[in-house]
């Protein structure tokens, strides 16, 4: 079956970077795309980026564009998310999601990874 | 940058259909055929229950249904029960493999 299992939780200086992992099983991989949403306390879903795991073309909200990196591993059918030069406000749960190929929504998402900026 | 609107909240006895619209800007340049739901339930993942704005995937009721008019798209639940207690979002794809949610409209089921 489908799976997305994200790396666990987080806790980083502000001024740091972070990386959470996303690794997939359950489908061929490399025929999808696959997002970076958000969730800040008390808040809504915010989308980050997208990545493809056919080309490696990028996509990403502009508030994050200077400090987020999205990258694959076909060999292990992982996406990973780094988040640079982090801020308290940047404390968030984070989730990735698969995008079928051609296709405009997130049909599987993983459990969320909790991301806390704290000094 | 295109901007989604959704009402905060929204309630309903059990039994009842309700409806949360989602309505984006003149200029948004978003596809309202590119609209997708979201029930998200506090501490789980989100979960796909409308895709292309009136899709149902596979494995969700048939009390959940979307419709568009216009800039305004909208999700309808009938028969509603305890377990529908959640937020759902909107999300519309807006071109260049970027997307925009709404705010969130929180449910409640009395």
């Amino acid at each position: 079956q489908v799976q997305l299992v994200q790396s666990g939780a987080e806790v980083e200086k502000p001024g740091a970077s972070v990386r959470v992992s996303c690794k997939t099983s359950g489908f061929t991989f490399n025929i999808y795309g696959f997002t970076w949403v958000r969730q800040a306390p008390g808040q809504g879903l915010e989308w980050v980026g997208w990545i493809s795991a056919n080309n490696g073309e990028r996509a990403y909200a502009q508030k994050f564009q200077d400090r987020v990196t999205l990258t694959t591993d076909t060999s292990t059918s992982t996406i990973h998310m780094e988040l640079r030069s982090l801020k308290s406000d940047d404390t968030a749960v984070y989730y990735c999601a698969r995008v079928p190929g051609w296709k405009y929504y997130f049909d599987f998402w993983g459990q969320g990874t909790l991301v806390t900026v704290s000094s | 940058q295109s901007a989604l609107t959704q009402p905060a909240s929204v309630s309903g006895s059990p039994g009842q259909s309700i409806t949360i619209s989602c309505t984006g800007t003149s200029s948004d340049g978003g596809s309202y055929n590119l609209v997708s739901w979201y029930q998200h339930h506090p501490g789980r993942a989100p979960k796909l229950v409308i895709y292309e704005s009136t899709k149902r995937p596979s494995g969700i009721s048939n009390r959940f249904s979307g419709s568009k008019s216009g800039n305004t798209a909208s999700l309808t639940i009938s028969g509603l029960q305890a377990e529908d207690e959640a937020d759902y979002y909107c999300c519309s794809y807006v071109g260049s493999a970027s997307w925009v949610f709404a705010g969130g409209t929180k449910l409640t089921v009395l």
